[in-house]
This record gives structure tokens, sequence and C-alpha cells, in this order.
């Protein structure tokens, strides 16, 4: 089993639905990370979260640590935001875990 | 404006043959990390390098090595190259001095073995 699972592994949406991807692991974490990797290929940071919730834009991160899951909401989605959504886990002081990512489509 | 870049972004190797891929930050960051990015799978460690002459092995480290003469590089080499091998190669760097552990990732090397 992997130590770190996002689901739904897909996910379609009309424009301006509201989106959630799910991240669970199994493991004992110092922080979460939220990246996305665009259709060209290239992965940003998007959140880093150890508790409670982060905002920027209309993404909205969440992390529940007692039960080891993450949520990432989308807000009013638009084709742009399609892309994968890799969910990460950092044990100890830098390197990562990653789920295998959720790949997001948003048609107009 | 501060970047990580990789080289080159496409290669086509045959078989047994050596391979570097390069990785250039100038962030002056500490930490540098190697992946490797197959379908089915997440990105998976392969080497990393918290400075100068450090060098680690990760989960997926037979086949490669890397070595860190200086703050900005960290080269990977596959030895001796194999069709299992055939990937995307993803570097990044983070600055864990400042307490700052996000990763910046470099744009991706997808290499092909026949």
């Amino acid at each position: 089993k992997n130590e770190v699972e996002q689901s739904p592994q897909n996910l379609t949406a009309q424009e301006g639905e509201f989106i959630t991807i799910n991240c669970s692991y199994s493991v004992g974490i110092s922080a979460l990370h939220w990246l996305q990797q665009h259709p060209g290929g290239g992965i940003v940071s998007l959140f880093m979260l150890s508790s409670g919730k982060k905002k920027h834009g209309r993404l909205i991160a969440t992390i529940n640590i007692q039960e080891k899951h993450s949520s990432l909401h989308i807000t009013a989605s638009h084709p742009r935001d399609s892309a994968v959504y890799i969910c990460a886990v950092r044990r100890g002081t830098d390197k990562l875990i990653f789920g295998t990512g959720t790949r997001l489509q948003v048609f107009p | 404006d501060a970047e990580i870049t990789q080289s080159p972004r496409h290669k086509i190797t045959e078989t047994g043959r050596q391979v570097t891929l390069a990785c250039h930050q100038t962030w002056n960051h500490n930490n540098m990390f190697w992946y490797r990015q197959d379908l089915g799978h997440g990105l998976r460690l392969i080497h990393y390098s918290y400075g100068v002459h450090d060098t680690n092995k990760g989960e997926v480290s037979d086949g490669y090595s890397v070595s860190r003469s200086n703050t900005e590089d960290l080269p990977l080499t596959l030895e001796s190259a194999a069709s299992s091998q055939t990937s995307v190669y993803f570097c990044a760097s983070s600055d864990s001095n400042r307490g700052a552990y996000e990763q910046y990732f470099g744009p991706g090397t997808r290499l092909t073995v026949t």
C-alpha cells in the first residue's frame, strides 16, 4: 500500500464547479505539500501546511493531522485549472513522499 | 531572476551508453534532489544532496550516480542506460537553512532508452 494515497485519480468538471481532491497518508509527517503539474510538465508548489487551513485565491488546502488526511479545494473552477494535482508528505527535514496525482480537467 | 534549469530537455540514447543529465540552480540552495516520474507512480527519489560533497541514495538509486562539486549543480549519471530507465526526470532544490522547505522544480528531462 502506498504511503500517500490520492482520490480521485481522474476528475472532470464543468467550469464554475467546486472541486475537492483528497489525500490520505499513513506515516508521521512534519508537513504536507500540494503541487500542481501543468500539461507542459512543469511542477509548482501550491501549499505547504502542517495544520489547519491555507487559502490562496480560489484554492484552499486543509489538513487534519489526527485523521492523516488533507483536502485541496478549488472554488469556481476554470479551464485553466486543468492540471495534475500532487500531494506530497514531508518526513523529517526535507525528503518528500509523493502521491500518484489527480488529473483534473475543467470544461467550459 | 533565480531559477533551476535542466539539460537536455529531451534525450534519446541506446542501451548500455552512459548518459548525464544536468541540473543547475541559481538560488544558492543547499538541498538538491533528483526524481523520476513514471505512469502509475508518484515522483520517486533517486538521489539527493544536502550540500557540497554530500550525496545520498534515494528509493530508486540503482543504476544512477550523482556528484556535488559546487552549490549550483547536481548532475545525474546513468552509468549504463537500460530501457527501464526511460522516464521523465525532474531536478528540484530547496533551502532548509532558512527553514524554508518548499521545493522548486526544474522543467524536466524526457529520457528515452532504446
